[in-house]
């Protein structure tokens, strides 16, 4: 069975840091792209970043430009999400997503909290 | 690229036929989504390249358009088929999503 689970999710301060980590299952990981999509409390889904299978390319929208950086470890099939210089704004369920062409599978998505 | 979806809101009862716009600020060809998500859900893909269905999607779901137009219509609606409708582009980075189409009861 596909899956892919995202970790790392929590309550973190306006300006601070947070890694999150998507674990996938049941696939080819190296053969996909990979996004991270977010979806804040009661709102529709803004894509946040995009890596290939190879790590070659890396996309990123601009209200995270800068911020968060995107990586992933074909060995231990899995994606990741640094974020840093966090803002309210922020504030969100976060997606990982896999891709050949058209975003197909999603995660349960974890939930970051930005806040003081 | 803007992805502007309408109406925001479409009732309709059980048996009706649903129409929904996607419209582009400019051409995305034909690499244009469609997400259904019901609350507390995972988004699923429904329609992909304008008017392909994905695996195990419903005959009642259909796509169609290109360029900057495109429509997903649900023929005759299903009580499981009330829920947030998102067209998504891959033609251009960054990717963008439209704000949703809710269809209600």
């Amino acid at each position: 069975e596909v899956q892919l689970v995202e970790s790392g999710g929590t309550l973190v301060q306006p300006g601070g840091s947070l890694r999150l980590s998507c674990a996938a299952s049941g696939f080819t990981f190296s053969s996909y792209n990979m996004n991270w999509v977010r979806q804040a409390p009661g709102k529709g889904l803004e894509w946040v970043s995009y890596i290939s299978g190879s790590s070659i390319s890396i996309y990123y929208a601009d209200s995270v430009k800068g911020r968060f950086t995107i990586s992933r470890d074909n060995a231990k099939n899995s994606l990741y999400l640094q974020m840093t210089s966090l803002r309210a704004e922020d504030t969100a369920v976060y997606y990982c997503a896999r891709a050949i062409g058209t975003i197909d599978i999603w995660g349960q998505g974890t939930m970051v909290t930005v806040s003081s | 690229i803007v992805l502007t979806q309408s109406p925001a809101t479409l009732s309709l009862s059980p048996g009706e036929r649903a129409t929904l716009s996607c419209r582009a600020s400019q051409s995305v060809d034909s690499y244009l989504a469609w997400y259904q998500q019901k609350p507390g859900q995972t988004p699923r893909l429904l329609i992909y390249d304008a008017s392909n269905r994905a695996t195990g999607i419903p005959a009642r779901f259909s796509g169609s358009g290109s360029g900057t137009d495109f429509t997903l219509t649900i023929s005759s609606l299903e009580p499981e088929d009330f829920a947030v409708y998102y067209c998504q582009q891959r033609s251009h980075w960054p990717r963008t999503f439209g704000q949703g189409t809710k269809v209600e009861i």
